[in-house]
């Protein structure tokens, strides 16, 4: 099915290991997003981009990093997981900059032991 | 910087009433405003959008927005909710010339039989 796929959907894993979040969208959105939720922050943006091998720091970019080599995927690396990275992120495209609105997938479960 | 206050955290409502969640953004020349709703375990799906024209909106489920240019309000309606609404519901808001959108931190919206 068309549409933008997040995996893993649950993840745990230990303080200090290396974790990739996987984003695919079958669009071709040149705009992509990856956000974390946590109770009583809503939505932050983590990194985005606007074009395979267009990146850019969000709000809170420490301790993530992000490739997008091709328009579909935007993974996103947690190089050294702590436990303050605990969350669900959920990954987004949107094909239109201004009018469009966001597609979302629906989230990964991260649990950092 | 774009900045979103979603008034309540928390509207707890019984069936078949009226409700309104409240939106307010600080002021911009231009901007296009958007609600996501997330119900539990997902990922969040647009309810409506204002880009131009009428000021009322109307999207999915029944749900309503209107534009306030004056008070930099979009608050967000239903005339009279059911048990399947219990949701979080998202403001976000894209300043005019931006493709980054800025969300609001999310209002539970809990429908009581």
């Amino acid at each position: 099915d068309a549409g933008i796929t997040q995996s893993p959907r649950y993840k745990i894993t230990e303080t200090g290991r290396q974790v990739t979040l996987m984003c695919h969208q079958t669009w071709s959105h040149s705009y992509m997003f990856w956000y974390r939720q946590d109770l009583g922050h809503g939505l932050r943006l983590i990194y985005y981009s606007a074009a395979a091998d267009i990146t850019d720091k969000g709000e809170v970019p420490d301790g993530y990093v992000v490739s997008r080599s091709k328009t579909e995927n935007f993974p996103l690396t947690l190089e050294s997981a702590t436990r303050s990275q605990t969350s669900v992120y959920f990954c987004a495209s949107t094909g239109q900059a201004n009018t469009g609105e966001l597609f979302f997938g629906e989230g990964s479960r991260l649990t950092v032991l | 910087a774009q900045s979103v206050t979603q008034l309540d955290s928390q509207v707890p409502v019984f069936e078949e009433a009226p409700v309104e969640l409240r939106c307010n953004y600080s002021s911009s020349v231009s901007v296009y405003l958007f609600w996501y709703v997330q119900y539990p375990n997902q990922g969040l799906q647009l309810l409506l959008k204002y880009l131009s024209g009428s000021t009322l909106v109307k999207g999915i489920n029944g749900f309503e927005a209107e534009f306030n240019k004056s008070q930099t309000s979009f608050h967000l309606r239903k005339p009279s909710v059911h048990i399947s609404d219990t949701a979080e519901y998202f403001c976000a808001v894209k300043p005019g010339g931006s493709y980054i959108p800025t969300f609001g931190r999310g209002t539970s919206l809990i429908v009581h039989p």
